[in-house]
């Protein structure tokens, strides 16, 4: 069936370096994909979004792209902090659907 | 703005006892409303979802219900809880596209309710 995955449950990254999560989703007609960010114990709370008219889009030191070639979508936050540390999910959405399929997300951990 | 707001924080039940989480919204009119369970180092499953005002959709076959009393209020209930009832329960809103449905937006998450059952 259809799905969203992850390639990585867990991410460790150096204080300042870049990190790049990724996500595989295998529905070729989802148009409308989402990431968010979930430390412990919150609610996920939105990061940034991208539509399938976009392959690129950025925000404040993240920056999603999208490729719908091969189906995949990536979040990169450029010179990770500590408050960084959580786990990411991503969702996607299409017409047929009806509702967002989230993926399993993965831990990025900073490490100081 | 809009916020979302759920309540209580936490809450710890015995089996077989009733169950009421509560979720408001201000700041929009006519939200779609979404209710999700997250087990422990696990993703988001949807329980229900609601376009208007007494509309529920449900999910997953299971003893919960939800409710839809006013514009930005939500509810989830159960009659009897069960030990597999415990998670993290979250509340979500997204805009209506007016596309019927209302999915195809961002979905913004309250704080979380963390139940458990003993």
């Amino acid at each position: 069936g259809e799905s969203v995955g992850l390639h990585l449950p867990t991410l460790s990254v150096q204080e300042g370096d870049n990190s790049i999560i990724n996500c595989a989703y295998s529905n070729s007609a989802s148009d409308y994909f989402i990431w968010y960010k979930q430390e412990s114990g919150k609610g996920p709370q939105f990061i940034i979004d991208i539509r399938s008219n976009m392959d690129k889009r950025q925000g404040q030191r993240v920056t999603v792209l999208l490729n719908k070639t091969v189906k995949h979508l990536s979040l990169q936050i450029a010179a990770t902090q500590p408050g960084d540390s959580a786990v990411y999910f991503c969702a996607e959405d299409s017409p047929l659907n009806e509702k967002l399929t989230f993926g399993t997300g993965t831990r990025l951990t900073i490490i100081p | 703005s809009q916020t979302i707001h759920q309540w209580p924080a936490t809450l710890v039940q015995p089996v077989g006892s009733p169950l009421s989480l509560e979720c408001t919204v201000e700041g929009t009119s006519n939200p779609n409303l979404y209710w999700y369970r997250q087990a422990a180092g696990r993703g988001l499953q949807l329980l229900f979802y609601s376009v208007g005002i007494g509309q529920i959709s449900s999910e997953v076959p299971q003893n919960l219900s939800a409710s839809r009393p006013q514009d930005r209020q939500f509810i989830l209930s159960s009659k009897k809880l069960l030990l597999s009832d415990s998670g993290f329960y979250l509340c979500a809103w997204s805009r209506t596209t007016g596309t019927g449905g209302g999915h195809r937006e961002t979905q913004y998450f309250g704080p979380g309710t963390r139940l458990l059952v003993l």
